[in-house]
């Protein structure tokens, strides 16, 4: 079946380093993969996806690239500011908008 | 244009009490989905309507639960009668089409004690 599997949180870095949030995952066929971000009081939002293997996710800074050979897509920003902290969930995606979502990190950014 | 509405945003019941959860999707959106993290851990997909018809309702959990979106406009969600483990975070999500981008709601803590 489906499965996301996502580094444990939480991550505490200070400002201007550099982030990483891994990610595999177990699929059946070919998924589209994505990363959603939670700010605080806030519902899930789309941050970046990538819908078949070797594509690469990108915005606001964050980048993924979806790997087939390993199953992992995982996520990445050269510079982390106070206001990237949030909870990112790596998701895979079936059919339509039926997500598998990992378990969640929460990342905190110090200035 | 507003968001994906739920209502409350915080409940906290009694075991064994009935609570019903509220989504107001956005305008237009025949897509309608809920999920929920509990534990803090993944979040699972619950259910998906198109309009007013359940597409997919596999992930709900038993027969505890029931989900109804009458007309196809908001949905309510109703847990009867709650256990402890169904604490968590309901989430309810909506799409203009079932393959276009997903807008979340900010979701429902639920405490069951």
């Amino acid at each position: 079946g489906n499965s996301v599997t996502q580094m444990e949180g939480p991550v505490t870095l200070s400002e201007e380093a550099f982030l990483t949030i891994n990610c595999t995952y177990t699929a059946t066929g070919y998924p589209s993969l994505f990363w959603y971000v939670q700010y605080p009081g806030e519902g899930l939002q789309l941050l970046l996806k990538a819908t078949k293997a070797d594509d690469k996710g990108s915005n606001k800074g964050f980048e993924a690239t979806y790997r087939k050979e390993t199953t992992s897509f995982h996520l990445e920003k050269g510079s982390v500011q106070v206001s990237d902290s949030a909870v990112y969930f790596c998701a895979l995606g079936e059919g339509f908008n039926k997500f598998y979502f990992g378990s969640g990190t929460k990342l905190n950014v110090k200035p | 244009e507003a968001g994906v509405t739920q209502f409350p945003s915080h409940s906290v019941i009694e075991k064994g009490q009935t609570v019903t959860l509220r989504c107001d999707p956005i305008s237009g959106h025949d897509n309608l989905y809920w999920y929920r993290r509990v534990m803090g851990k993944e979040i699972k997909f619950l259910l998906h309507f198109v309009k007013e018809s359940k597409q997919d309702e596999s992930g709900m959990p038993n027969n505890r639960f029931l989900a109804e979106r009458t007309g196809g406009t908001y949905s309510t969600l109703k847990v009867q009668p709650a256990e402890l483990e169904d604490s968590g975070v309901y989430f309810c999500a909506s799409s203009r089409a079932g393959n276009e981008k997903l807008f979340f709601g900010s979701g429902t803590q639920l405490s069951v004690l």
